[in-house]
């Protein structure tokens, strides 16, 4: 089974509201990962959890918290969001190791900023 | 800096019509190549993993082939069906390692005629 599940599928909110994002998976994987995706674009690498622990930060603005509570599971945390913050995100996860790592992805959370 | 430049950005094709899809990268060191399948407004699809020049790997229609400077997705009498956005991405190893980043190119938007 390959499967990583987010929830909610869709979701709107204002710039004043405080939302999270949910991310779940039972591979058995140690790496979980945020994209954000714009229309006709690749995904965007926001953050990486390795272990339970936030190995890599791409710089993202401090509106968006990422939150590993375990090895299954992954949320992120939006505050005070921009409009242009629209966009699908992605989670995804991965086996750690020496070799290539294939990242399995999620069905996405459609965002819409208002 | 990696880098990974996909061609052409779109394809038309009609149903039976072969073709290939053409994934060029630059990478410090490769530590394997990915390709996904993507439908608008969901995750995308793992299709294959490549690591070595020389290999190849096949699904259904599919056959991906990798090169050291470059990766082909051929598609043998594609159907309606296929369509769809297909990513190429690159992980990087060697000295300076890469972590568990990928980088995208911009995908190569097929569509299949009957």
């Amino acid at each position: 089974d390959t499967e990583v599940t987010q929830t909610p599928k869709h979701l709107v909110m204002g710039m004043t509201n405080k939302k999270s994002l949910k991310c779940e998976q039972h591979m058995g994987h140690r790496a979980m990962y945020w994209y954000k995706q714009k229309a006709k674009k690749p995904p965007e690498l926001m953050f990486v959890y390795s272990y339970e622990k936030l190995s890599i930060n791409e710089s993202v603005p401090s509106r968006f918290s990422p939150e590993c509570p375990n090895s299954s599971l992954l949320n992120l945390h939006l505050h005070a969001l921009q409009p242009e913050d629209s966009a699908l995100y992605l989670c995804a996860s991965s086996q750690e190791g020496r070799g290539p790592e294939t990242q399995y992805f999620g069905p996405g959370t459609r965002l819409l900023v208002l | 800096e990696d880098q990974v430049t996909q061609s052409p950005e779109a394809l038309r094709l009609q149903e039976g019509e072969s073709s290939s899809l053409n994934c060029s990268y630059t990478v410090s060191g490769l530590r394997g190549l990915f390709w996904y399948r993507q439908d608008p407004g969901k995750g995308p699809e793992f299709l294959f993993t490549l690591y070595s020049a020389g290999e190849e790997k096949e699904k259904e229609r599919l056959k991906a082939t990798l090169t050291k400077k470059e990766s082909f997705l051929h598609i043998t009498a594609p159907k309606p069906e296929d369509s769809a956005t297909y990513l190429c991405a690159v992980q990087a190893g060697g000295v300076t390692g890469g972590g568990n980043k990928l980088t995208f190119g911009t995908g190569t938007q097929l569509k299949v005629e009957l």
